[in-house]
């Protein structure tokens, strides 16, 4: 299966500050990236697909201007939590697919937990 | 995407076999059913998927019913590592997914 790498595992941060997560495809071009976030006991929830070098599409009630999303590469996409606040804890993890990854199955990050305080 | 149910939990015995339902009536012609499950804070992993045919790997087996609208996610010899929320899927393709609540399988000593 296809190789992703997602940093950091887990980041405690105070609010109002911003973090920064980031999801590496390490053996195919990741050309779309998804994003999910999941809130504890909940499901994951798609928050935006990201291609390669355009603007990332968000779904409803997930604000583009709070979540920053850079693909800027083939192989790295990175979500900034920009000014973040308590009700943003969750656990974000990230999806790409691409060319060279197999089409007929979805692989995932090992996921980001995120804490404000 | 069509949309799946699945029951919230369920129990299982270790060693015993595990037999997880999904029901996806409104499921369309081209659309495949897909199973993950997620260990508490990890990413999905792919467990298997399958369009008509009933299918094995060596991780479980999926057998979908004749109409379609309903299949069955099997681990024929559950363990303790196999406790994990358990999701079923169905979509055109393997990316960009849709999840429901899924089912949160427990396997019992």
């Amino acid at each position: 299966g296809a190789v992703v790498s997602q940093h950091p595992s887990w980041v405690i941060c105070k609010s109002g500050t911003s973090v920064k997560i980031e999801c590496r495809s390490l053996d195919f071009q990741a050309t779309t990236m998804f994003w999910y976030r999941q809130f504890p006991k909940q499901s994951l929830m798609l928050m935006a697909t990201s291609n390669e070098g355009s603007k990332a599409t968000y779904e409803q009630g997930v604000e583009k201007d709070k979540f920053l999303i850079n693909h800027a590469s083939l192989t790295l996409s990175t979500l900034t939590v920009t000014s973040a606040h308590p009700e943003d804890s969750s656990f974000y993890i990230c999806s790409p697919t691409g060319q060279g990854a197999p089409n007929t199955e979805a692989f995932f990050g090992q996921g980001t937990r995120l804490t404000v305080v | 995407d069509a949309k799946t149910t699945q029951p919230p939990s369920m129990d299982c015995a270790e060693g015993r076999a595990a037999n997880l339902p999904c029901n996806h009536s409104t499921i369309s012609g081209n659309e495949y059913v897909y199973w993950y499950r997620q260990i508490h804070s990890q990413g999905p992993q792919y467990i298997i998927h399958g369009l008509k045919n009933n299918e094995t790997n060596e991780m479980a087996s999926l057998i979908i019913t004749e109409d379609r609208k309903s299949s069955t996610l099997i681990l024929p010899h559950a363990t303790l590592r196999d406790t994990a929320v358990y999701y079923c899927i169905v979509n055109l393709s393997g990316n960009q997914f849709y999840f429901g609540t899924g089912t949160s399988l427990t396997v019992i000593p």
